[in-house]
């Protein structure tokens, strides 16, 4: 079975710059999760669809990140102007129900350094 | 808002060892607690899941408890590998839809 895909892995830009990361999740799951991993800290829950429909976005900075997930398959999250405090990794994260006892998968993540 | 803390912050052991990663958090009315573990550059894995009813998961050598009115948990790994070198995170489910993580353990095992 194929993992949670994330792309690119990578990513340098300046502050100000726009950005914007994929995520392809497992064939046939239900739910996505976008959170962002500060270095040193745990993930932080950024954003959660059902199928194509919006749960959960109460922790994200709508000011300047936005994300979508048409036909609720593939999602991107992008950031737009980015700050130097968005230097993080990107993961996204897919599961089945997203009920309570749902396992979630993760991907590799996406490291974006803001300079 | 659930806060989860998770001690110590890094921890060296010789092969072979057994040991303990602690996590506590502050709202004990959870839906479950998850082990997860972290390998540089890579996603997360989920290890263990306990429900709020149970209070141990086992899987191989990693056992991890759950006590719920102390608002604590445990991971227990027996004789420890280099393989096992990685971060561990835990992560409590304090709603339906929202997983809370620790700072995690960055755990190094020497050969």
């Amino acid at each position: 079975e194929a993992g949670v895909a994330q792309s690119p892995r990578y990513k340098i830009i300046e502050k100000r710059q726009s950005v914007a990361f994929w995520c392809n999740p497992i064939s046939g799951h239900a739910t996505l999760y976008w959170y962002q991993q500060i270095l040193g800290q745990g993930p932080k829950l950024l954003i959660q669809f059902q199928n194509n429909g919006v749960v959960d976005d109460s922790q994200l900075p709508k000011d300047r990140f936005s994300a979508e997930r048409l036909k609720g398959v593939d999602s991107t999250l992008k950031i737009q102007p980015a700050k130097l405090e968005d230097s993080a990794v990107y993961l996204c994260a897919s599961g089945t129900s997203g009920g309570y006892q749902e396992t979630q998968y993760f991907g590799p993540g996406t490291r974006l350094l803001v300079l | 808002k659930q806060e989860v803390t998770q001690i110590p912050a890094a921890l060296s052991v010789p092969e072979g060892e057994n040991l303990v990663l602690n996590c506590s958090f502050t709202d004990s009315a959870i839906y479950n607690l998850q082990w997860f573990r972290q390998d540089p550059g890579k996603g997360l894995t989920s290890l263990l899941l306990i429900q709020s009813s149970q209070r141990e998961q086992t899987s191989g050598r990693l056992n991890a408890s759950l006590d719920k009115s102390s608002g604590r948990s445990t991971l227990y790994i027996a004789a420890s590998q280099p393989g096992d070198s990685a971060t561990y995170l835990c992560a409590s489910r304090a709603g339906a839809n929202n997983l809370f993580f620790g700072t995690g353990t960055r755990l190094t095992v020497i050969p």
